[in-house]
């Protein structure tokens, strides 16, 4: 996904928190969202952010939006080594049905 | 399992070979997507249905490739005289679409495991 980029790896320790960062391009995005994947297993929804929105928090996890930098984090807290994953920033365009995907970021998470 | 099955899980082929993958959404889902992801990269689009019609194809999607629902449940995607380039994990996905009627929600696309092609 030209149009959305990341970081490609994150090492953090178990218990701190991580933060991965996203950048995309188009201002007509109305969702963003944050999937994860791990080796064999399919892509996993984890959280979305509507664009009108700055932040959204579920349980561990932490969307921030700033739509003026088109820029998109996930903070996840307490981060555990069940974490460790590839995680994909995507957003969905106005009038669109398809994902545009970021190339992921690895996350490892060191105990 | 009710998530989204696709079969096979791997196909190894020739150069030049035809193949065929199935998807089989989640059942009371209406929109099935194709996905390529290639080693390193996220998923890129390839096309999407709406009960059996297909509503989008992304420029991805060459002559070469063919995807269809007929009776708007499952999907295949083929691939004919496949390529070296071809060699990628294939990805589907289902959601819900809900009438136009309602509000909007943020459409979650439930994605299966893959079917990983290689070309050979």
């Amino acid at each position: 996904g030209e149009d959305v980029e990341q970081s490609l790896f994150l090492s953090v320790r178990e218990g701190d928190s991580s933060v991965i960062n996203c950048t995309y391009t188009d201002s007509s995005s109305t969702y963003l969202y944050w999937y994860k994947q791990e080796p064999g297993a399919g892509l996993q929804l984890l959280t979305y952010i509507f664009s009108n929105m700055d932040m959204k928090q579920d349980q561990r996890l932490t969307v921030l939006l700033n739509k003026k930098d088109k820029h998109l984090s996930l903070r996840i807290a307490d981060t555990q080594t069940g974490d460790s994953a590839i995680y994909f920033c995507a957003e969905r365009r106005t009038g669109r049905r398809a994902l545009t995907f970021g190339s992921g970021t690895r996350l490892q998470v060191q105990p | 399992d009710t998530g989204v099955s696709q079969d096979p899980r791997h196909k190894i082929t020739k150069r030049g070979q035809n193949v065929t993958f199935r998807c089989d959404p989640i059942s009371e889902h209406n929109r099935l997507y194709w996905y390529r992801q290639t080693l390193g990269q996220g998923p890129e689009f390839l096309t999407y249905f709406q009960n059996e019609a297909q509503l989008e194809k992304s420029r991805l999607l060459s002559d070469r490739f063919s995807a269809e629902r007929p009776k708007g449940s499952f999907s295949t995607l083929e691939i004919q005289r496949t390529e070296q380039g071809d060699s990628a994990m294939y990805l589907c996905a289902s959601s819900l679409a809900l009438p136009e009627t309602l509000p909007q929600t943020y459409n979650e696309q439930f994605f299966g495991p893959g079917t990983r092609l290689t070309v050979l």
